[in-house]
């Protein structure tokens, strides 16, 4: 059965570090999401990305967030100058198509920011 | 407005015994409804979901059933086993792209 990957699956970086995500989509997916976890709290959204563009993004998604599909499997979140705050497990998500609503999780990246 | 309230926060049942979490919406226009299950240190993962053209759905010893009248679905569990202990999401599609709005969840924890 397809599903998503991500690497690294634990990134530790230091504080004002750049860190780079990666995940995989299901291959016949079009809508590609970001989802972090702070230890202990809630799964929040970060950015949805569609047709090459970002969709839909959060308060929480800065400018110090960007996002990239730099080819035709992968998916990315850039992190430019990591904080201590940002440590948290980031998830990928990613939809088939418009009209079909289920969102499949990849296992995620634990972020350590020290 | 868009918030799903979810109960009960924690649920502790015995082994083969049925667990029951269920979810309250508000929005009538509401018509997908995702149940996702997400274990210690893994993503979420989509167990069961129903449209609101759908009373109920089935899938081996998961069941959801929705009440569009009450605003409300629920998450049947049934001979539950240990390896059903995680924490349950019903979280709510929204937005231009139906990105996912997240709950506490409920942690259930299966007694062997």
């Amino acid at each position: 059965e397809p599903e998503v990957t991500q690497t690294p699956s634990h990134q530790v970086t230091q504080m004002g570090q750049e860190v780079i995500l990666r995940c995989v989509p299901i291959s016949n997916h079009l809508y590609f999401y970001w989802y972090r976890q702070i230890l202990g709290q809630k799964v929040e959204f970060l950015v949805s990305f569609y047709n090459n563009e970002i969709s839909e993004k959060s308060e929480i998604f800065d400018d110090q967030f960007s996002v990239e599909r730099p080819d035709g499997s992968n998916f990315t979140l850039k992190i430019r100058s990591t904080k201590l705050e940002d440590s948290a497990m980031y998830f990928c998500a990613s939809r088939i198509k418009t009209g079909f609503y289920e969102q499949y999780f990849g296992p995620g990246t634990r972020l350590t920011v020290t | 407005g868009e918030n799903v309230e979810q109960h009960p926060s924690t649920l502790s049942v015995q082994e083969g015994d049925s667990a029951v979490i269920k979810c309250t919406y508000s929005d009538s226009a509401s018509n997908y409804f995702p149940w996702y299950k997400q274990e210690l240190g893994k993503g979420p993962q989509l167990i069961i979901d129903i449209r609101s053209n759908v009373g109920e759905k089935k899938d081996q010893r998961i069941a959801v059933t929705l009440n569009k009248t009450a605003k409300h679905f629920s998450l049947h569990i049934t001979e539950t086993q240990p390896e059903d202990s995680a924490v349950y999401f019903c979280p709510k599609p929204g937005g231009a792209t139906n990105k996912l709005i997240f709950g506490t969840g409920t942690l259930l924890a299966v007694q062997p």
